[in-house]
């Protein structure tokens, strides 16, 4: 299977440790994207590189989230001293250039005791 | 900054009837618009998209066409089929297909 992989698919974990999920994409996709998305909601927008250049993060993203792309192959999201409030589900895609269309992993689901 | 905004659901309709989510969008420029499906148990994944004006995506007997002058990209489905039970999800991306803006997704239930 050569779609997007995602781990762990599901991590607990209690308040206040550190957290770190691996997104390995589509081979041959230069641009990988992170999103996160809670119950009844839309994938809400955290961050997008472009092979190994993270080219933006919202804004809203606290600075205990980090996420790397180490020679623009799989990627990293770190989480640390993690909150209730972090629980949600962590979606990673990757995309050719130029197309707009995003390939999802299944998720990696944190809950956050 | 953009946005999305999709009606509410969830929407339950019966076999073969005709379904419309609808859909708009606020966003400098002129975006590519999509619509991404969510069945159960799986991730999200593309179901059509329309990269400018009047263009029509259609893909599955589902159809939206990107209107700017309403600023809607409006699905439409002539006649559903339990199969497409799944939530929905608009999307817009803008100029260089960057940053993906995602609406709160409509959920669909189509009973025999």
């Amino acid at each position: 299977d050569t779609g997007v992989s995602q781990n762990p698919r599901h991590k607990i974990t209690k308040r206040g440790q550190n957290v770190t999920f691996r997104c390995d994409p589509i081979s041959e996709h230069n641009r990988l994207y992170w999103y996160r998305q809670t119950l009844g909601q839309g994938p809400e927008f955290l961050t997008y590189f472009q092979n190994e250049a993270q080219l933006e993060k919202s804004r809203l993203l606290s600075d205990r989230f980090s996420a790397e792309r180490p020679k623009g192959s799989f990627s990293t999201l770190e989480i640390q001293r993690t909150e209730q409030g972090d629980s949600a589900m962590y979606l990673c895609a990757s995309a050719p250039a130029n197309t707009g269309e995003l390939f999802f992993g299944e998720g990696s689901r944190l809950t956050v005791l | 900054g953009d946005s999305v905004t999709q009606m509410e659901g969830p929407v339950t309709l019966s076999e073969e009837a005709f379904l419309t989510i609808n859909c708009t969008y606020t966003a400098t420029g002129y975006p590519s618009l999509f619509w991404y499906v969510q069945y159960p148990g799986e991730g999200l994944q593309l179901l059509l998209k329309a990269t400018k004006a009047d263009d029509k995506g259609s893909n599955k007997g589902f159809e939206a066409t990107y209107r700017k002058e309403t600023t809607s990209f409006h699905l439409e489905k002539g006649s559903v089929q339990v199969s497409d039970s799944a939530v929905y999800f608009c999307a817009l991306s803008g100029r260089g297909y960057q940053k993906v803006t995602f609406g709160t997704g409509t959920k669909l239930q189509v009973i025999p």
